[in-house]
């Protein structure tokens, strides 16, 4: 069974514009959660999604956004780039949402964005 | 908050070395408590979890027991393998509103484990 898979796995782009990262969960899973990871904040939960809908969100502004399509595929999107946007950003999918902490997580390898 | 407290890295073996990772959390509610591995280059993998005080999680010869009475859950091994050599994370996941659970993770602890 494939795994989870983000892409791109590298981008780069400029302060000022928008990005959009996609996520395609195990096949079967319905649930997508996005994480940002950076060596100054650690991993910090982004937002769920199952069925289309958004479960939970963390501390994360506005500019920070997800959606998930029928097919459980998932994209987030960050507009208005900071310099401070520059993480890596993880994906994970499981069968159900994260009820009971008992759904286990597969993350898939991440995208790594850069921002100039 | 929730939050996870790991022990700073790096932590530098020799291999077949006794490995320990100390973990302590503080919660709201009562935790499921995990540990995850990322290997260079690589997303995380669950490593081991446990869902209730006193359970003792394991794989692949790591071990963490849940202890509710000192908030810990230490990673252990007898003796570790080059193999080994990635960045481990405590984390722990909480009841929120609607029944749903956001997860909390450590900083990561990166063991380095030498030949």
């Amino acid at each position: 069974k494939a795994g989870v898979t983000q892409t791109p796995r590298y981008l780069i782009k400029t302060r000022g514009q928008q990005v959009t990262l996609s996520c395609s969960p195990i096949s079967g899973h319905r649930s997508v959660s996005w994480y940002q990871q950076t060596p100054g904040q650690g991993l910090q939960f982004l937002f769920e999604y199952f069925s289309e809908t958004q479960r939970n969100k963390g501390n994360f502004p506005g500019r920070f956004s997800g959606r998930q399509f029928s097919n459980s595929r998932s994209e987030m999107n960050v507009s208005t780039l900071e310099l401070g946007d520059s993480a890596l950003y993880l994906c994970a999918s499981s069968l159900e949402p994260s009820a009971s902490g008992e759904d286990t997580q597969y993350f898939g390898p991440g995208t790594r964005l850069t921002v100039l | 908050g929730d939050s996870v407290t790991q022990m700073e890295g790096p932590v530098t073996l020799s291999e077949e070395a006794f490995l320990t990772i100390n973990c302590t959390y503080t919660a709201t509610g009562y935790p499921s408590l995990f540990w995850y591995v990322q290997y260079p280059g690589e997303g995380l993998q669950l490593l081991l979890k446990a869902t209730k005080a006193d359970d003792k999680g394991s794989n692949k010869g790591f071990e963490a027991t849940y202890r509710k009475e000192t908030t810990s859950f230490h990673l252990e091994k007898g003796s570790v393998q080059v193999s080994d050599s990635a960045v481990y994370f405590c984390a722990l996941s909480v009841g929120a509103s609607g029944g749903s659970y956001i997860p909390t993770f450590g900083r990561g602890t990166s063991l380095i484990v030498h030949p």
